[in-house]
This record gives C-alpha cells, structure tokens and sequence, in this order.
C-alpha cells in the first residue's frame, strides 16, 4: 500500500517571504501522480500543483513549485512570495488508482 | 459545467440513526471515491467505486458502512446505526475514466455529519 508522509504539522513563514513544505511517499509502483492540495478554513480541497512522475521537470504554477525527487520519494512544496491568503492546511497526496493524502501542514502566513 | 456536489452540507443525527450522504460527480466523470476527515486530521480514504461497481473498500469500515454508485443516480455513503465516532467531515471526489485519467480528484465541499 502506499503510503504518504508530511512530518511537519505546522508551520509559519513571513509574509513575502519563502517557505517550503516537505513530503515523502513509499511506493513500488513507477508511473503515478502526486499532487499538493489546499485546504482553507472553507474546508474546499483545492489543487495547488500537479506532477507526473514519468516527468522529470518539475511542475510550476505562479507562486507554487515543487521539487520532485523520484529515487529519494520526495515531493516537496515551495511557496514563494507567500501572502495572507495562502494560510491554509495543505495535503500532499499520492495517486495511482486512487488518492492518497498525508496529514497535513497547516501553514501560517504572518503580516 | 457544475462541479462534484455534495448534500445535505450539513447533517445532524443521534446516535443509532442511520445517515446517507449523496454525491454527484462532475458531468462525465464515472469515477466516485469517498473519504473521511476527521477534525484536525487528514484525508483519510473509504472507498472508491465506478458505476454499479465497487472497486476499493479497504478504508471503509466493516461494519455499518456502506457505499453504492447506481446506475442512474448520485453515489450514496450509508451510515447505519451511527455513534458518535461517526462526527466528521465526509469529501466526495470524482475522475474521468481511466484511459483519459489526467491524475486529477475534483472535490466536493464536503458533508459535515454531526452525531448527537
């Protein structure tokens, strides 16, 4: 079974600044999808980012990238310029035929 | 096009009451899968079913729960004789199928199920 990890419960970062958000995943399988979804206090899951593992380039989307490592089952997410409104719980999530989520970050962007 | 909708949004029940929550996927999306967070935790994943077929239960509990996607219809996650335990956020999502399966979930709002 797969698995997904995020062993940061929370964390903060300054408004403006950069703050990144780690992942790992356990997996046999070699061609699957990882993704990043937000969470605010809406509780909507929103999707954030998108990567295909048979891709080697790392995915991009405005403020949000990932640094994907496949041998070292790492998905982590970066946020640049961080602003208010990216205060949110954020997912990582593992899928093949179906989705699987880590427990979470809750992340605080401070004025 | 209308996105995965969930109702009731909102569900209150005591306990022993039976609860059914509904789902209707995004128009053309023949993939439905249900998960369960509870307050302050993660996603955790039930079931995930095609039409008239249930492909994956290993996250659904045994006993009480149950889940169906008809033919015609919403997919419908049943809770019988519901206990406390049972209070949390229930997410629905849909997909494409898989031979044009861009990886993507499209989430529900939720279902908020409070047992009394």
């Amino acid at each position: 079974a797969q698995t997904v990890t995020q062993s940061q419960p929370e964390m903060s970062v300054q408004e403006a600044e950069t703050v990144t958000l780690s992942c790992t995943y356990d997996t046999s399988e070699n061609n699957y999808y990882l993704f990043w979804y937000k969470q605010p206090p809406s509780r909507q899951m929103i999707l954030v980012i998108r990567q295909e593992a048979y891709k080697q380039q790392n995915a991009t989307e405005n403020r949000f990238s990932v640094n994907f490592q496949k041998a070292a089952k790492s998905f982590s997410l970066k946020i640049s310029d961080s602003q208010l409104g990216d205060t949110a719980m954020y997912f990582c999530a593992f899928m093949l035929n179906d989705m699987r989520f880590g427990a979470g970050t809750r992340l605080t962007v401070k004025p | 096009n209308a996105g995965v909708m969930q109702n009731p949004r909102h569900l209150v029940r005591r306990r022993g009451q039976e609860a059914r929550l509904r789902c209707s996927p995004m128009k053309g999306h023949s993939h439905v899968y249900w998960y369960r967070q509870l307050p302050e935790e993660g996603l955790k994943f039930m079931v995930y079913l095609q039409k008239e077929n249930i492909i994956d239960e290993s996250g659904m509990p045994k006993e009480r729960f149950s889940a169906e996607f008809p033919k015609e219809g919403p997919s419908i996650l049943r809770i019988q004789q519901v206990v406390r335990g049972d209070s949390a956020a229930y997410f629905c999502a849909s997909s494409l199928t898989v031979t044009t399966n861009t990886g993507e979930l499209f989430f529900g709002e939720g279902s908020r199920l409070t047992v009394l």
